[in-house]
């Protein structure tokens, strides 16, 4: 069982340069999410999308932009990467937007900005 | 905006013992949800409790929720070497889930 699929597991960035995070759900789910988790900081929501052809911003969009290819990829791509954007990044999903509904979770990028 | 907090942030037990972690939160929620993150690795959903409940049990986890103290525990009895990893609560206020920093669990053999 695939589950949710992040690529690249690693990157490493120099500031102002720009890349695309891949996301894919084999679980049917509606709604996908993208987060950032920093030391001391839990997870943040940066985008979620509630169902295909839907975006929505989170707690911290801030120099982040995300596309709902299908309803099994979303992505995250970075247009100018800055130092403040190195975290860990995980992308989740679920059957529905809301709390009753456990979301799955991805291993996460780990991504360096220097 | 509103977010779970985990106290303690870190906790130490040994093999057998029971671990008990809190989480405090804000305002009212629908529901609140627990996780467990290993080393290296995403979150997995471990329980979900509603509002309306105060206690639900799932295995060796039991977890308790006072809406009049916005306030949830995890219990993890008999733990295991296997049980190390960070847990997390996660609360709902307008469909989406707010997590909070998480407690560090270390089992030692």
């Amino acid at each position: 069982n695939a589950g949710v699929t992040q690529t690249p597991k690693f990157q490493v960035l120099k500031t102002g340069q720009s890349m695309t995070l891949q996301c894919a759900q084999d679980m049917n789910h509606n709604s996908m999410y993208w987060y950032r988790q920093d030391p001391g900081m839990g997870l943040r929501l940066i985008y979620y999308s509630a169902s295909e052809g839907t975006t929505d911003k989170g707690e911290v969009p801030n120099g982040y932009n995300v596309s709902r290819l299908n309803k099994r990829e979303f992505s995250l791509r970075l247009e100018s990467a800055a130092p403040s954007q190195t975290s860990v990044y995980f992308c989740a999903s679920s059957e529905a937007l809301g709390g009753r509904q456990p979301q799955h979770f991805g291993d996460g990028t780990r991504l360096s900005i220097l | 905006s509103q977010q779970g907090e985990e106290d303690p942030q870190a906790l130490s037990i040994q093999e057998g013992e029971n671990a008990t972690m809190n989480c405090s939160y804000k305002t009212s929620i629908n529901n609140l949800q627990w996780y467990r993150q290993n080393s290296g690795r995403g979150l997995v959903h471990l329980i979900l409790i509603r509002s309306n409940e105060r206690e639900k049990h799932s295995g060796r986890l039991r977890v308790t929720l006072d809406t009049s103290k916005k306030s949830s525990s995890l219990l993890i009895t008999a733990s295991r070497a296997a049980d190390t990893a960070s847990y997390f609560c996660a609360t709902d206020h307008t469909d989406k889930l707010i997590f909070g920093t998480g407690t560090r669990l270390q089992v030692f053999p």
